[in-house]
């Protein structure tokens, strides 16, 4: 089955350590996209790609960094500069051609301690 | 960039009908997608509007009017399931860029 899937569901991990956030898709989706969501607030945008080795930033993109070397894959790299890592992270991907594809992987909830 | 503006929250009878707005403003305009989202779980997708008029999957139904930079969504004969945040996005003409508004958390009492 098509699908985009993120891992892990829960990350924890200690202060100053840099963790990696996968996110996979088989749907050839050309546009991909990560966001970050705080309780009770809505998704803000941090990075997203058109296209495979290119992506821009998004609106907080600061202490992130991502790539994107194979069109399925999209990993957000959250570093210790990062002031307060502690979020939910949704990876999405929207398909070019079929513009109703919009689809989120299952999110990835990373706890720093 | 895109500015994207949504209610907060909304309280609906069970069986009733709730309408969601959302307005935008944005440099190139590329379609608005909106998305179901429960507590701690991911947005699902419910509908994208590329052109204006009127969108209908169902209980849902969506609306854009491109040159108020405006959308709605519809919600018919409300389920208690139906509680949810409600987000719409915008997605930019050229970068792909999508961004989200903060959503719209709807209530469903019986």
């Amino acid at each position: 089955d098509g699908g985009i899937t993120q891992s892990p569901k829960y990350l924890f991990r200690k202060e100053g350590q840099n963790v990696t956030l996968s996110c996979e898709q088989n749907l050839n989706h050309d546009a991909m996209y990560w966001y970050r969501q705080d309780p009770g607030q809505g998704l803000r945008l941090i990075y997203y790609s058109q296209i495979v080795n290119d992506f821009q930033k998004g609106d907080i993109a600061e202490g992130y960094s991502v790539s994107r070397e194979k069109k399925e894959s999209f990993p957000l790299t959250v570093t210790s500069a990062q002031k307060n890592p502690t979020a939910f992270y949704l990876c999405a991907s929207i398909g070019t051609v079929k513009n109703t594809e919009a689809f989120f992987g299952q999110g990835t909830r990373l706890t720093v301690v | 960039g895109q500015n994207i503006d949504q209610p907060t929250e909304m309280t609906a009878t069970e069986g009733a009908i709730v309408q969601i707005n959302c307005t935008y403003q944005t440099s190139g305009f590329n379609g608005l997608f909106w998305y179901q989202q429960h507590a701690g779980e991911a947005p699902t997708f419910l509908s994208y509007n590329v052109l204006d008029g009127l969108e209908e999957k169902g209980r849902f139904s969506s609306f854009l009017s491109r040159s108020k930079g405006y959308s709605y969504l519809l919600l018919k004969e409300l389920q208690m399931k139906d509680s949810a945040s409600y987000l719409c996005a915008v997605r930019d003409w050229g970068n792909n860029r999508l961004a989200f508004g903060k959503g719209n958390q709807v209530v469903v009492i019986p």
